[in-house]
């Protein structure tokens, strides 16, 4: 049963647009969200996080949004770049668990054309 | 980039054949994961570690063994080889730290396939 949902499998974005990746998340408990990138021939590269206290988080371009009522994250890429296309996957967790265990949905094909 | 080696990278193995998997971190951490990535599963957790001698059960842990017998070393047995388990397969470690939440840091992957 997949915990972590992200149903849109590809997204396809102008250069300079704005990117938006949404991720539903089904298990209350989970406290700590995260995004991942990964490049094809590559390991997944720690994007950024949010805590459940807080209901944004930014780092230069890269926003992340927590709506806990609607268990819903997203995260904005402004302006998206042809080096931002990768497959992005949005990962949660929870105080109690193994600490770094992660819940992973399936990702999202984040492809930017010039 | 975190210290993480994965060997093979790649591996081509029969059907009914042993395979061990390797990840090797020089971080220290305390952690360590494998999973597997599939098209249409995204990131699926087979077996982790919370220290030396200590490992447990992910979701998908069946036909697969595990042995820390080091910090250092987290090895990955897929004690006779089938064709699904061709995949790619991902160490991850992590560490507790100040903060009561860590990232994992990941490793470059092992695309092994059973034939």
């Amino acid at each position: 049963d997949q915990q972590v949902k992200q149903n849109s499998p590809s997204l396809s974005v102008q250069e300079g647009r704005i990117s938006i990746l949404n991720c539903d998340y089904t298990n209350s408990m989970f406290d700590y969200f995260l995004w991942y990138k990964k490049y094809p021939a590559e390991g997944p590269t720690f994007l950024i996080s949010i805590s459940s206290i807080k209901d944004k988080n930014e780092d230069g371009r890269f926003t992340v949004f927590l709506n806990k009522s609607a268990k819903h994250l997203s995260l904005h890429i402004v302006p998206s770049q042809p080096g931002d296309s990768a497959v992005y996957f949005c990962a949660a967790s929870y105080r109690g668990s193994t600490l770094g265990r992660l819940y992973f949905g399936r990702g999202t094909q984040l492809t930017v054309w010039p | 980039d975190a210290g993480i080696t994965q060997s093979p990278r790649h591996k081509v193995t029969e059907t009914g054949t042993p395979v061990t998997l390797r990840c090797h971190q020089t971080e220290n951490h305390r952690y360590m994961y494998w999973y597997r990535q599939d098209p249409g599963h995204g990131l699926r957790l087979i077996h982790y570690s919370y220290g030396v001698k200590d490992t447990d059960k992910g979701e998908v842990s069946d036909g697969y063994s595990v042995s820390r017998s080091k910090t250092e070393d987290f090895l990955l047995t897929l004690e006779s080889a089938t064709s699904s388990q061709t995949s790619v397969y991902f160490c991850a470690i992590s560490d507790e730290g100040e903060e009561i939440y860590t990232e994992a840091f990941f490793g470059q992957g092992t695309r092994l396939t059973v034939v």
